[in-house]
């Protein structure tokens, strides 16, 4: 069965960088596409990008200057990277399986919050 | 990017009313639109892709409408494990964005 999961730092500090990884099974990357969006808490949804299955990426335009994701297919794994991190930058960050454009599948997502 | 504006930002309602909930494109976007429904403290949950196609597994009292600019997605008769947040998606650019949510809430 399709499974994401995310996994990382709990807490960065500011102006540091973040990285997180979303291991996958279930799916072949080559196929699908995986995306990253992130909730700060009591806020609404934001999607930040993803990676197609051709391994090309779209990010958010907000967040372009920032933000890099990647992955290793032999490992079934999906990266992301966020440099510059600010307090409002503090989220829940989730993966999700893009299948022709809707998200039915989620990771349980992970806190990350930005302090010193 | 495409904006979703999502309306009302709360609604409140009592068990067994039926309801409608809007969302609004900054520009038209065919039927490329899904909703999805977050309860506190988990992920979110597809209940309706492509405007008006249903999942499986998700209550029939769940539909969606709407084309172009203007979605809708309808609950027919509210129940208690309803109450949450609701958001919609559009992936006509691949540039993807969700609306700001709507709290439905009990009266």
């Amino acid at each position: 069965q399709v499974q994401l999961k995310e996994s990382g730092p709990g807490l960065v500090q500011p102006s540091q960088t973040l990285s997180l990884t979303c291991t996958v099974s279930g799916f072949s990357l080559t196929s699908n596409s995986v995306h990253w969006v992130r909730q700060p808490p009591g806020k609404g949804l934001e999607w930040m990008g993803g990676i197609w299955g051709d391994g090309s990426t779209d990010y958010n335009s907000a967040l372009k200057s920032r933000l890099s994701i990647s992955r290793d297919t032999s490992k079934s794994q999906v990266f992301l990277k966020m440099n510059s991190l600010q307090t409002d930058d503090t989220a829940i960050y989730f993966c999700t399986l893009g299948l022709r454009g809707w998200f039915a599948y989620w990771g349980q997502g992970t806190l990350v919050t930005v302090s010193s | 990017n495409i904006v979703l504006t999502q309306s009302p930002a709360t609604l409140s309602v009592t068990p067994g009313e039926s309801v409608s909930l809007s969302c609004r494109a900054s520009q038209s976007i065919s039927t490329s639109i899904h909703w999805y429904q977050q309860k506190s403290n988990e992920s979110p949950r597809l209940l309706i892709k492509y405007a008006s196609q249903s999942i499986s597994g998700i209550p029939s009292r769940f539909s969606g409408s709407g084309s172009g600019t203007d979605f809708t997605l309808s609950i027919n008769r509210v129940e208690s494990e309803d109450f949450s947040i609701y958001y919609c998606q559009q992936s006509y650019s691949s540039l993807y964005t969700f609306g700001s949510g709507t709290k439905l809430e009990i009266k």
